[in-house]
This record gives structure tokens, C-alpha cells and sequence, in this order.
């Protein structure tokens, strides 16, 4: 299993521009989110999505659209680059939607919006 | 709403010595506690997971416990390596809408 796969590794953005980031799981995992990670705050939850066809808003998640289609793959958009959301993004997965599961994270996509 | 802490943010020890990080977590009602490693310019690897019925668990030199109605979680390191030097980050799985919320980590280094 390659477990849970994102891509790209590192972004530049300019203010105003869209992007996509990829994320993958190939553990036939339910549960997917993603997360943003600052300095000195800790992982925050962006989005979440229990299934395909179903999303859910986290913590912070203005400026980010996300979609899931299929059950392997959930990616994250952003909509309007801007400096604020310049950040580690991680994206995680889990069996299920309860709290029994470990959740696995994916390797990061550093982004840095000018 | 939920706050994390880990206290302290950063710690320096020497080789062998066991040490113990704290994570404590304002609401009791939690799924699970989980521990995490993070290596520099790296992702998030899963130590322990504690659910909320349970007390510990262990695995290897590792030793993570849980009092849920106190709101702590200790992680502790016995014989600690230099190979342990890593960013160690405690998560809380909300019981009521499955939120995980983050402590903002302890910093570990262990010196030869």
C-alpha cells in the first residue's frame, strides 16, 4: 500500500491564483480531511468528508472548496490565493467515521502564496 | 470549544534519560487521544492511540495514558535515543461532530 499520497510536494502561488491539491489513499478508507499547519498553532481542520458525495466544513474553512468523488481521492482547492493560506497542508484518512480509527497522514504540500 | 496544550514547547535531554511530555484537553468528551511523531519538513506518524475507554497503552519504549475526567495525557520515553529527536504532537478526536484537534506540539532533542 502506498498509503496516503499527496501531490505537490511544494507550491508558489501568487495572490489571486486557483490551484488544486491532490490527495490519495489506497487503504479503501472511509474518512478523509484535510489540515493546515502553522507555526506554534498545531494541525487546524480544514475540511472533512465521510464518504464519496459527502463533505463537511472543519474548523477554518474559508477559501477552500473540496469535493469527493470517488472514495480514493479528495482534493482540495483553493479558490483566490492569498498570503494567509500560506501553510503546510496534510491530508488524512481513516477507516471510519467514528473515533475508533487511527488516522494516517500524507507526507504534506508546503504553499507559499505572494 | 476544545483547546489543546502541550507543555513545554520544546525539550533538551541527554541520551538515556526517560522523560515525560503532558498534553492536557479542556472537553472530556473525546473518541480517542492520539500521539503523533513529526520529523522535520516531514508528515505525521501515529505512536499511540488511545481510545476513551482505556487507561494506556504501550508500545516499545513508549508509554502513553490517559485520564479522560482530569483532561491529561502523558507520553513518556524511557532510555530516550538521539534518533528520538522530533517534534511530538497530542490530537483529541471530538466525540461529537469527529473534529481532531491538535496540541501545537513539543519540540524533543536528545543529545548524545
Amino acid at each position: 500500500n502506498a498509503g496516503v499520497t499527496q501531490t505537490p510536494k511544494f507550491q508558489v502561488l501568487k495572490t489571486g491564483q486557483s490551484m488544486t491539491l491532490q490527495c490519495a489513499q489506497d487503504m479503501n478508507h472511509e474518512y478523509m480531511s484535510w489540515y493546515r499547519q502553522d507555526p506554534g498553532m498545531g494541525l487546524r481542520l480544514i475540511h472533512y468528508s465521510v464518504g464519496a458525495g459527502i463533505t463537511d466544513q472543519g474548523e477554518v474553512p474559508n477559501g477552500y472548496n473540496v469535493s469527493r468523488s470517488t472514495t480514493e481521492d479528495f482534493p482540495l482547492r483553493l479558490l483566490s490565493a492569498a498570503p494567509s493560506q500560506t501553510s503546510v497542508y496534510f491530508c488524512a484518512s481513516s477507516y471510519g467515521r467514528d473515533g475508533y480509527n487511527e488516522q494516517f497522514f500524507g507526507p504534506g504540500t508546503r504553499l507559499t502564496v505572494l | 470549544k476544545q483547546e489543546v496544550t502541550q507543555i513545554p514547547a520544546a525539550l533538551s535531554v541527554p541520551e538515556g534519560e526517560n522523560l515525560v511530555l503532558n498534553c492536557s484537553f479542556t472537553d472530556s468528551a473525546i473518541y480517542n487521544l492520539q500521539w503523533f511523531r513529526q520529523d522535520p519538513g516531514k508528515g505525521l506518524t501515529s505512536l499511540l492511540l488511545i481510545q476513551s475507554s482505556q487507561r494506556e497503552q504501550t508500545s516499545g519504549r513508549l508509554n502513553a495514558s490517559l485520564d479522560k475526567s482530569s483532561g491529561r495525557s502523558t507520553l513518556y520515553i524511557a532510555a530516550s535515543q538521539p534518533g528520538d529527536s522530533a517534534t511530538y504532537l497530542c490530537a483529541v478526536r471530538m466525540y461529537n461532530n469527529n473534529d481532531m484537534r491538535f496540541g501545537a506540539g513539543t519540540r524533543l532533542t536528545v543529545k548524545p
